[in-house]
C-alpha cells in the first residue's frame, strides 16, 4: 500500500529562517510527486510535480527536490505571507488506472 | 478562465436529506475527482472520472454517487445525507493522471 508521510506535522519560523519540508513516500513504482499550499478555507494550490530523482523545480522562495525515497520542499528566507499547509502527494505507476496518495500536510507559520 | 468552480460554498443539511454538489471546469481537462478533506485525516478520494460518461470508486465511495454527463461537469450526489458526511468537499481536475490536479475552493457541508 502506498504511503506518504510529511514531517514535521507544524513548523514555526521567523521571517528570513530558511528550513525544509519532508516527504518520505512508499510507492511500488512513482510516476510523479506534486506539492501543493492550502490556504485556511481555501482549495489546494499547485506548486510542482517531480518525475525521477534528482529533479529539482524552483519557483520564488521554493525549491522542491527529489530523491528514491523522499522529497524536500526548501523554503529559503521566508516571508509571512508564505504561511499555509503545505501537501505533498504520489501517484504510482503499478496496476490501477488511477492512484494518487496525499500525505497530511505540515502547516507552516512564519512569523514576521 | 474560471479553472475549477463548485456549487454550493455552504450548505447545512439535516439527517436523511439529499443533496447535489456540482463541480465545472474549464480547461478542457479529461480527468475530474471529489474529495473530502476532514481534519487529521487528510484528503480522501470520493470518486473520480476519467472521462465523459464515466465514473469509478475512491477510497471512501459509500453514501455517494457521481455522474458526468458532460466532459466539463462532474456531479456529486448524497441520497441520504448522515452527520459522518460533515466535511469539506473539494472537486479537481487534470489533463491526465500524472499532471497537476487544480482544485477549486470547497464546499463546506454540514449535517446535523
Amino acid at each position: 500500500e502506498d504511503q506518504v508521510t510529511q514531517s514535521p506535522e507544524a513548523l514555526r519560523l521567523q521571517e528570513g529562517e530558511s528550513s525544509s519540508l519532508n516527504c518520505s513516500y512508499t510507492v511500488s513504482g512513482l510516476r510523479g510527486l506534486f506539492w501543493y499550499r492550502q490556504d485556511p478555507g481555501k482549495g489546494p494550490e499547485f506548486l510542482f510535480t517531480l518525475y525521477s530523482a534528482g529533479e529539482e523545480k524552483e519557483k520564488e522562495r521554493l525549491k522542491a527536490t527529489l530523491t528514491k525515497k523522499e522529497s524536500f520542499l526548501h523554503i529559503t528566507a521566508p516571508k509571512p505571507e508564505d504561511s499555509a499547509t503545505y501537501l505533498c502527494a504520489v501517484t504510482d505507476s503499478g496496476g490501477s488506472n488511477y492512484k494518487l496518495t496525499f500525505g497530511k500536510g505540515t502547516l507552516l507559520t512564519v512569523n514576521p | 478562465n474560471a479553472g475549477v468552480t463548485q456549487t454550493p460554498k455552504f450548505r447545512v443539511l439535516k439527517t436523511g436529506q439529499s443533496m447535489t454538489l456540482l463541480c465545472a471546469q474549464d480547461m478542457n481537462h479529461e480527468y475530474m475527482y471529489w474529495y473530502r478533506q476532514d481534519p487529521g485525516m487528510g484528503l480522501r478520494l470520493i470518486h473520480y472520472s476519467v472521462g465523459e460518461g464515466t465514473t469509478a470508486k475512491g477510497e471512501v465511495p459509500d453514501g455517494y454517487n457521481v455522474s458526468r454527463l458532460k466532459k466539463q461537469n462532474f456531479l456529486l450526489g448524497l441520497e441520504s445525507a448522515a452527520p459522518s458526511q460533515t466535511s469539506v468537499y473539494f472537486c479537481a481536475s487534470s489533463r491526465t493522471v500524472d499532471r497537476a490536479m487544480f482544485f477549486g475552493p470547497g464546499t463546506r457541508l454540514t449535517v446535523l
